[in-house]
């Protein structure tokens, strides 16, 4: 009922192509849909989030889609560069930043 | 000095050694965490602290002992571990503000390894 499941594992995608990363939950009370990005030897670093009252949110090359009826959603990345090389964490919570809880990430490559 | 700061980066200890891992942020944020990132396993959140009291412990054994003694700065006391426990240890800040969007700032993590 907490988890949050994640795919794919790990995803290579070309320069200049789009990256798509997938996320589902079971609980519906969750009400703050989070993803973090992790370079190596860093923490995870806030990227963008999406409460459940909108279906898509971007910032700049970053797209999050939610689908509240399917409990999914997703993160896309537009023209894809070599730096967006990372891991990538979607996350769900009740409580904010509080009681976040945590994907099991995506290693992306962008190839150049 | 920027954001939240973790010392030590590595940290290898063994079953019987007592350590102390250390975070600190310099964002004037009211709420701390802890969490540990295992390797093929999801963040897993230990610890939260709001205005240094503990409000949330998740079911975390007791050889982790985690020590707030102000806002600033957050400990995780280690004893008895066992290799299972080898892991990143990383520490995160946010507001305590109540908004939704509420940003957590995460620190460059403690590398543990217990042998």
């Amino acid at each position: 009922q907490q988890q949050v499941k994640q795919s794919p594992q790990s995803l290579i995608v070309q320069k200049g192509g789009i990256s798509i990363i997938n996320c589902a939950y079971e609980n519906t009370a969750f009400d703050y849909f989070p993803w973090y990005q992790q370079f190596p030897g860093k923490g995870p670093a806030l990227l963008i989030a999406i409460r459940p009252d909108v279906s898509e949110k971007k910032e700049g090359r970053f797209t999050i889609s939610f689908n509240k009826s399917a409990k999914q959603f997703s993160l896309h990345i537009m023209d894809s560069q070599p730096g967006d090389s990372a891991t990538y964490f979607c996350a769900a919570s009740t409580q904010g930043a509080q009681k976040l809880v945590f994907g099991q990430g995506t290693r992306l490559t962008i190839n150049p | 000095e920027t954001g939240v700061t973790q010392t030590p980066r590595h940290l290898v200890m063994g079953m019987t050694n007592k350590k102390s891992l250390k975070c600190e942020q310099h964002l004037g944020h009211n709420a701390m965490y802890w969490y540990k990132q295992s390797a093929k396993k999801p963040l897993e959140l230990m610890f939260v602290y709001n205005f240094k009291e503990q409000t949330e412990n998740n079911s975390v054994p007791s050889r982790f002992s985690p020590e707030c003694p102000n806002s600033s700065h957050l400990f995780l006391h280690l004893h008895t571990l066992q290799p299972e426990d080898s892991a990143l240890y990383l520490c995160a800040s946010s507001q305590a503000a109540g908004l939704w969007d509420e940003k957590l700032f995460f620190g460059s993590g403690t590398q543990l390894s217990v042998l």
